[in-house]
């Protein structure tokens, strides 16, 4: 059974802290570590993504945090703000999602207050 | 660039009916892929074509399908439709099958 568990569902952060959202999964021919942001009425939008030879990526306040023997990885954004409210979603794949595709975390609310 | 189109947004049916949604790559991208979202399952794969042909599917029965055709353009196509397939539908393109970009969705409600 392809899974992947994301935790918590929901998140408020004050402004400038670090929210941490965890992904746990289960197959091990995944290959592929997406994160996606979601806005209400809009499609989600990739974030930052990472392969399992490395065990950390930084792209501006996002960061991948990934353990391979752990079977996890976790999403740290630095310095948040009000702004980075929204709704976020890990996502797993072999082959890069394509032939067959994204299997998708339950999805964090995320709330960042003033 | 253009981004991922879908249409329409929004769309109401009722049960029984059937529905074609339309799905407009970036250019260039030849890989489409298409996610079922509602709240309670969250975002499902449905499937994905590569240069015209569907290289897998989810599990979704068969009153599910689609195509692509040469432009890369996609379709996808619910038949008897059914109340539980209210939901919003993604597609998502991409040229190597990794990064995949996703459009606004379209918001189908059978009633």
């Amino acid at each position: 059974q392809q899974q992947v568990k994301q935790s918590p569902q929901s998140l408020i952060v004050q402004k400038g802290g670090i929210p941490i959202i965890n992904c746990a999964y289960e197959n091990t021919a995944f290959d592929y570590f997406p994160w996606y942001q979601q806005f209400p009425g809009k499609g989600p939008a990739l974030l930052i993504a990472i392969r399992p030879d490395v065990s950390e990526k930084k792209e501006g306040r996002f960061t991948i945090s990934f353990n391979k023997s752990a079977k996890q990885f976790s999403l740290h954004i630095m310095d948040s703000q009000p702004g980075d409210s929204a709704t976020y979603f890990c996502a797993a794949s072999s082959a890069g999602g394509g032939a067959d595709g994204l299997t998708f975390g339950k999805g964090t609310h995320l709330i960042i207050q003033p | 660039k253009a981004g991922v189109t879908q249409t329409p947004r929004y769309l109401i049916k009722t049960r029984g009916q059937q529905v074609t949604l339309s799905c407009s790559p970036i250019s260039g991208h030849r890989s489409v892929s298409w996610y079922q979202q509602t709240p309670g399952q969250g975002l499902q794969f449905l499937f994905e074509y590569f240069s015209e042909t569907q290289r897998n599917k989810g599990n979704f029965p068969g009153r599910f399908s689609g195509r692509q055709f040469s432009n890369s353009r996609s379709e996808m196509n619910v038949s008897t439709l059914e109340l539980g397939d209210s939901a919003l539908y993604l597609c998502a393109s991409s040229y190597d099958a990794y990064g995949y970009t996703f459009g606004s969705g379209t918001r189908l409600t059978v009633v």
